[in-house]
């Protein structure tokens, strides 16, 4: 257990519709990272943010938005979806600086199916 | 191109086999370079990361880097029916955001 929670495990929903993937982080680590892993493109960040504050975006589409509240707890965001958004969407949490080795440890995912 | 690329596998030996896992990656500017584990239906967890060229030991595991030619490596010594996961290669720079890039993965299965 790496002490990022996410919820829910699974999630089925229809083309056209929104979710939202919940994140709660290790205790003590201010920064999150989402990304999305398909057979296809593997496993791709696509946003990171440091208490509270967007700190880099990779391949995020802009049906897709993020956020971290105060308690540090995230939410990813997926609107107007489409089949190829089917997927695992992992979180990870890490303490964050700049320099130097800090471990991202992942969630258990939530496996988004959309039909 | 991707910045990472690893052979999907699947990579099927018996128990007790020495395994090889390979990646090759683009960015020059890449100064870590990490080794995740991920069993079926779970999230990637660390198993060594090392920083810039070498060889780093850890029990059964040896992660090796050589940047000259842009090429990573796990050897899994005395490979185990637990050692069955996917292995996910993945390289970072030294300064900036923490991203971590990585390659699709090579599926290893060790039968008993």
């Amino acid at each position: 257990d790496s002490g990022v929670t996410q919820t829910p495990k699974h999630l089925i929903t229809a083309t056209g519709q929104r979710v939202t993937l919940r994140c709660s982080p290790r205790s003590g680590d201010l920064s999150v990272y989402w990304y999305q892993q398909s057979l296809d493109q593997g496993l791709q960040f696509l946003i990171q943010y440091y208490n509270g504050e967007e700190r880099a975006k990779g391949n995020i589409l802009e049906r897709f938005s993020a956020q971290q509240f105060p308690d540090l707890h995230s939410e990813l965001n997926l609107s107007s979806l489409e089949l190829g958004d089917s997927a695992l969407y992992f979180c990870a949490s890490s303490v964050a600086t700049d320099r130097g080795w800090n471990e991202q440890f992942f969630g258990p995912g939530t496996r988004l199916t959309v039909l | 191109q991707k910045e990472v690329e690893q052979d999907p596998g699947p990579l099927s030996v018996p128990e007790g086999a020495i395994v090889s896992l390979n990646c090759t990656y683009s960015n020059s500017a890449f100064q870590y370079f990490m080794w995740y584990r991920q069993y079926s239906r779970k999230g990637p967890e660390l198993l060594m990361y090392t920083y810039s060229s070498g060889n780093k030991e850890d029990g059964r595991f040896t992660a090796q880097v050589d940047k000259s030619s842009k090429y990573i490596s796990l050897f899994i010594r005395d490979s185990q029916p637990s050692d069955s996961a996917t292995y996910l290669c993945g390289g970072r720079k030294d300064t900036g955001f923490q991203k971590l890039v990585f390659g699709t993965g090579t599926r290893l299965l060790v039968s008993p």
